[in-house]
């Protein structure tokens, strides 16, 4: 069965302090993992798509990293407005179906 | 551009009452359309998705159903609400036009039910 789990589940950062959050999944044949962030009483707004291991995505102060195995988040010299919920979600071969993690809630302070 | 509107923003409903949750997608054509429903801590779960008129897969048995009339449109029901139905329903579009299996889902603001 396909399955995402998300590290930490919970993270506080002063601004200007990187950090990383994990994402380990299993899955038969990986066609897709996603990155969301979510901000409260909102739906998750898509932030990345990686397809294979070894593939790099960036946005602004995020990057996003892919092994065979797990994903990362990586938050360069965060900003109190970086403060959201990262999902992480899976999508196998052979199927529709999207399969989510329970998510990170970042709080990044001033 | 695509969107996705789904409404209300918010209701409370009593126990036993039905219920009736719209999402509709504009700007794209034949998308795949899911609804998945979001508890506190639990992350997002997969209720129900469809990936044509009338052709709708359910992962959840429960007492929530979910019909597409309409190419754009999907609709979570229930005939009589439970109290543990409470939560956050988000409905969600995928591409079929591109990849399909790349595409990620794009979601509506969602509908936070609560049942009293």
């Amino acid at each position: 069965e396909d399955q995402v789990t998300q590290s930490p589940e919970a993270l506080r950062l002063q601004e200007g302090e990187s950090s990383s959050l994990n994402c380990s999944y299993t899955v038969s044949g990986l066609r897709g993992l996603f990155w969301y962030r979510q901000d409260p009483g909102k739906g998750p707004e898509f932030l990345f798509t990686l397809y294979s291991a070894g593939e790099e995505k960036e946005k602004e102060r995020l990057k996003a990293t892919l092994t065979k195995k797990e994903s990362f988040l990586h938050i360069t010299a965060p900003k109190p407005e970086d403060s959201a919920t990262y999902l992480c979600a899976v999508r196998g071969s052979g199927t529709y179906k999207y399969i989510f993690g329970t998510g990170t809630r970042l709080k990044v302070l001033a | 551009s695509q969107t996705i509107h789904q409404w209300p923003a918010t209701l409370v409903q009593p126990v036993g009452s039905p219920l009736s949750l719209e999402c509709t997608v504009e700007g794209t054509s034949n998308p795949n359309l899911y609804w998945y429903r979001q508890a506190a801590g639990r992350g997002l779960q997969l209720l129900f998705y469809s990936v044509g008129i009338g052709q709708i897969s359910s992962e959840v048995p429960q007492n929530l159903s979910a019909s597409r009339p309409q190419d754009r449109q999907f609709i979570l029901s229930s005939k009589k609400l439970l109290l543990s139905d409470s939560g956050f329903y988000l409905c969600a579009w995928g591409s079929r036009q591109a990849d399909p299996y790349n595409s990620p889902l794009h979601f509506g603001n969602g509908t936070r039910l609560t049942v009293t």
